[in-house]
Order: C-alpha cells, then structure tokens, then sequence
C-alpha cells in the first residue's frame, strides 16, 4: 500500500498567522483527500486535491481559508489561514490506493493559541 | 439525516467475546464500505474494505454487507484488550469517490 509522509506532526500557532501542511506519497495517485478531526470527533473531509485541476472543495470549507497545492501526482499540501482556536484540529490527508483501500498520513497536530 | 450513521458507544465486551460494530448509510449509490480503527492520537487505520453484499473474513474479523438495508457491520471475535480504540465505518459517495465518516464506535474490551 502506499506510504504517506506527513510533516509537521504537530505544531503550536499564534492565532492570525498560517501553517502550511505537506504530505508526499511514494507513489503516483489520482487524487489526495484532506481531512480534519476536531477533538473528539470524527473526520471531516476539507477537499479533495487532483494534479493540474483545482480542488474541490466540502460545504463548509472554503478556498480562501484553506488553499490546496497540488503540483504533482505525489505531493500536496493545505495551509490554514489566518488561524483562530477553533482551527486547533488534527488535520490529515489521505490516497485512494486501489488495492488497500484508502491510506492516511500520520496526521498533523494543531494547535492555535 | 446523517449520511453515515454509527452508535458512540462506549461498546464494553469481556476479553473473549464477540464486538459487534453497526453502521448505517443514507446514499444507495455508495460503492465501497471500509472499516478503520483508531487508537488514541493515532491516524486511522484500515481493518477491511467490503464491495459486494454478504460477509467477507479476514483473521478474527468479519465485515457483513447489506446494500438492501444499506447496514454495513464489523464482527470481532475472541476480542483483545489491544481491541479497546475507536472504529471507523467509512463509505464512498460523491463524484470523486470520497470517503465519508461516521462518528465513530468506542469500543473498550476489558480483561
């Protein structure tokens, strides 16, 4: 199955500033999902990110606050804008792999203070 | 009406016993259903995947289809402690095939 590589893992943010998330795939896939898990909840799917298109976004979510990057068929990233508290999630992203079904990342960690 | 449904739990079973894990989903177009546990402050990790109505094995878990009903389920049997986390019941929906959640099921298996 494919291997993801997420970083950072975690990371502690002035409220008003922005955090850019990466995630590398080692191999080629369609498309990259992004999803958030607020404490205690479930997940929560922000958009779904296609190379050379862009993404698609959930109601509820939008472009401006978190703008997607998808430069190539292995790499992506989400960056969160302008962050308040209530953006303190762990944020994850994820590869539809034919095989295995669908792989996540090991997750980053928010916290906004 | 949530588009995939699971109880909170907590689900408490004896080591040994059988977990029984329910889900429910709202769109009859939904082509894939997958199972994903996940340990506290862990990303989620996938159990099974089910495409086809009935049950399919894998090791001491079961996951049973009923596309009619639209109820999808995990069987655990001779359950763990190292069982004890939250499942995840996911299905695929929408044009790009994203995956959607429900809540989740704690499920705690003590000694």
């Amino acid at each position: 199955s494919a291997v993801i590589s997420q970083k950072p893992s975690r990371d502690i943010c002035q409220r008003g500033t922005s955090l850019t998330i990466q995630c590398q795939v080692d191999s080629q896939v369609t498309m990259m999902f992004w999803y958030r898990q607020q404490p205690g909840q479930s997940l929560t799917l922000i958009a779904t990110a296609n190379q050379g298109s862009e993404a698609t976004y959930e109601s509820g979510f939008v472009i401006d606050k978190f703008p997607i990057s998808r430069p190539n068929l292995t790499f992506s990233t989400l960056t969160v804008s302008n962050m308040s508290p209530e953006d303190s999630s762990i944020y994850l992203c994820s590869v539809s792999d034919r095989d295995d079904g669908y792989t996540f990342g090991s997750g980053t960690r928010l916290t906004v203070v | 009406q949530k588009e995939v449904e699971q109880n909170s739990g907590p689900l408490s079973v004896p080591e040994g016993a059988i977990a029984s894990l329910n889900c429910t989903y709202s769109d009859r177009g939904s082509q894939s259903f997958f199972w994903y546990r996940q340990y506290s402050g862990k990303s989620p990790e996938l159990i099974m995947f089910i495409y086809s109505n009935g049950d399919k094995e894998d090791g001491r878990f079961t996951a049973q289809l009923n596309k009619a009903s639209q109820y999808v389920s995990l069987l655990i049997r001779d359950s763990q402690p190292s069982d004890s986390a939250t499942y995840l019941c996911a299905v695929t929906g929408g044009g790009y095939n994203k995956l959607i959640f429900g809540a989740g099921t704690r499920l705690a298996v003590h000694p």
